[in-house]
């Protein structure tokens, strides 16, 4: 069982490129969200999904955009990094029963030159 | 506003020592709380939760955590810790009507000393 699987593990973009990182889950998770990681501050979350087509927003959505066209995947944009959007990022799902945890991908880390 | 404060960015310990990390919460209802565990490169692995019920909670790897709904607080605790447990410990909260979101304490990072 795969659980959250997340691609790149590692990226290094220059400002001002765009790209899109994949988050799949094979668990028919109905909510998935995404995160960011910075020192000392924890993780953020960025943008969610309570399900396909479905999508709204978390406290750092700026700058990054989602989609939600089927349950397992909930891919992350960048269309134009900044070298403020360097940070490690994860992926996690979860059902929408109560009493669930959320589970969580490797993360990607990501550099903006 | 809701919250997560965890009071200590870094603790060290030495092995066999007992280990308490804080972890107090500002929310409007009464919430979920988790406790994740990060190793060095890895992902978020679930330690343990609270919804509900007892308020001492056991989790994996030989850690618990107590839910005080006056402190607001749910501190971990593990009476005798391993080299193997250092790592980069979180505390997060949750709405009990599940939303697919958390907010995360700072993080407190574990040194073990032999």
């Amino acid at each position: 069982n795969a659980g959250v699987t997340q691609t790149p593990k590692f990226q290094v973009l220059k400002t001002g490129q765009s790209m899109t990182l994949q988050c799949a889950q094979d668990m028919n998770h109905e909510y998935m969200s995404w995160y960011r990681q910075d020192p000392g501050m924890g993780l953020r979350l960025i943008h969610y999904s309570v399900g396909a087509g479905i999508t709204d927003q978390g406290e750092v959505p700026n700058g990054y955009n989602v989609s939600r066209s089927t349950t397992e995947d909930f891919p992350l944009r960048l269309l134009s990094a900044a070298p403020s959007q360097t940070s490690v990022y994860f992926c996690a799902s979860s059902t929408r029963q109560d009493n669930q945890p959320q589970h969580f991908g490797d993360g990607t880390r990501l550099s903006i030159l | 506003a809701q919250s997560v404060t965890q009071p200590d960015i870094h603790i060290t310990v030495s092995e066999g020592a007992s280990l308490e990390l804080r972890c107090n919460y500002s929310y409007g209802a009464t919430p979920y709380l988790f406790w994740y565990v990060q190793s060095p490169g890895q992902g978020l692995q679930l330690l343990l939760k609270y919804f509900s019920g007892d308020t001492l909670v056991q989790g994996i790897k030989g850690f618990e955590a107590e839910f005080k709904r006056s402190q607001s607080s749910f501190n971990l605790r593990k009476p005798s810790v391993h080299w193997s447990d250092a790592a980069e410990y979180f505390c997060a909260v949750g709405a009990r009507s599940n939303t697919g979101k958390l907010i995360f304490g700072q993080g407190t990072t574990l040194q073990v000393k032999p």
